[in-house]
Formats: C-alpha cells, structure tokens, sequence
C-alpha cells in the first residue's frame, strides 16, 4: 500500500499570511496528488487534483506542484474562511489513501 | 449540478449489517466512466475509501474489508447501495459517498454530506 505523509500536522497562521504544506508519497505517484479541505461537520471539498489543477470554483490562491512523491499545497494569502483541515490523497492505486491531514488553525 | 446524499440508519448493534444508499443527481452511472464510491471517517482521523462503483458494474473493494462489503448501483434509480456485514464498533465513523467522473485516477470531486453511524449494543 501507499503510504502519504503530511506535514505539518498542524499549523499556526494569521490571516494574510502564505502557507504552505506538505504531502509526501512512499513511492512514486507521478502526478496523481489531489488536495481537499474539510472544515468541521463538513464533507471534504477537492481543491486541487493532477497535483497542479485547480478545480471549479476554488479561489486561484490555492495552488499545487510536485510530481513523483513530494508535492505542495500553497495557499498564497490566508482568508478567514481558509482555517480547516487539508489532506492530500493519492489517486494512483486503487486504494486512493489519504495523508493524516494538516490542521491549520488562527495563531 | 452534481448533488449526493446519504440515508441509512444512524445507529447498529455489533454483528448487524449496515445498508447505506446513496442518492444522487446532477449525472448518469450509464456514462461511460462515471463511478461512485464509499469513503468513511472514523471521529478524528482521515478518510478511508472503502469501495466504487462504475458506469459498467465494475466493482472494487478495500481488500482487508473485501469480504464484508458489497456495492451495488440501480441506473435507473439514480442511487448506489453499501452493503457492510458484521459491524464492529471500529466501524464507528461518518460514511460519505463520493462521485467520480472519469475513471482511472482522476479525483472524488462532488461528495455527499455523510452520515455518522455508530456501532454500539
């Protein structure tokens, strides 16, 4: 199976700042990396897929990169309602395992 | 607009079987590489996928739980079943259903809301 590996686990940040986190894959994955967030008694909503893609109707200060097993979830400029839960998932076997997730909270 | 939702009960008793359905509009299981698929979250913890389901009864299922569950879609309906035998309360968690638009690796790109089913005596 594959293993995907957050970090952080949790993050700090004000509003306005540029946040990144980190999603890496025990083994190569091409480009096969997607990036939801779930806030709180909420299903996870997809942001970003194919690693770089932004998907309809997320703001354009979410953005991705990496290929093979490291990529990268940007958030350019953090807004109030950007404070939730991220988590990468694989798409490249059949077993679509997500990350741990990464709590990112008001510091 | 893509829209799912899922119904079933909202509390089991060890060793019962779970039956979800899963509701959905806004697409057809009749076109070519559109699947469904169950994803629950335990309180806490990440998504676990759990099985899909495509346009052509193409059936796939989490291996350690392959032999509980069963997948079931009705076109005409618009609806999936889930089907998981002999509940635990490990099982505890909410359970989302999850469109696929085309196959292959592409992403779970419209969810249902979830539903939280808890397994206690």
């Amino acid at each position: 199976d594959i293993q995907m590996t957050q970090s952080p686990s949790s993050l700090s940040a004000s509003v306005g700042d540029r946040v990144t986190i980190t999603c890496r894959a025990s083994q190569d994955i091409s480009k096969h990396l997607n990036w939801y967030q779930q806030k709180p008694g909420q299903a996870p909503r997809l942001l970003i897929y194919a690693a770089s893609s932004l998907h309809s109707g997320v703001p354009s200060r979410f953005s991705g990169s990496g290929y093979g097993t490291d990529f990268i979830l940007t958030i350019s400029s953090l807004q109030p309602e950007d404070f939730a839960i991220y988590y990468c998932q694989e798409s490249y076997s059949r077993l679509v395992t997500f990350g741990q997730g990464t709590k990112l909270d008001i510091k | 607009q893509i829209t799912l939702k899922e119904s079933g009960p909202t509390l089991v008793k060890p060793t019962q079987t779970l039956t979800l359905t899963c509701f959905f509009s806004g697409f057809s299981l009749s076109t070519s590489k559109v699947g469904v698929a169950w994803i629950r979250q335990p309180p806490g913890k990440a998504p676990e996928w759990l099985a899909l389901i495509y346009w052509n009864d193409d059936k796939r299922y989490r291996p350690s739980l392959k032999s509980r569950l069963t997948i079931t879609m009705d076109t005409f309906k618009n609806k999936v079943v889930l089907t998981m035998t002999n509940m635990d309360p490990v099982d505890t968690a909410t359970y989302f259903c999850a469109h696929r638009a085309s196959g292959g690796n592409s992403p779970y790109d419209y969810w249902g809301q979830g539903m939280l089913v808890t397994v206690s005596s």
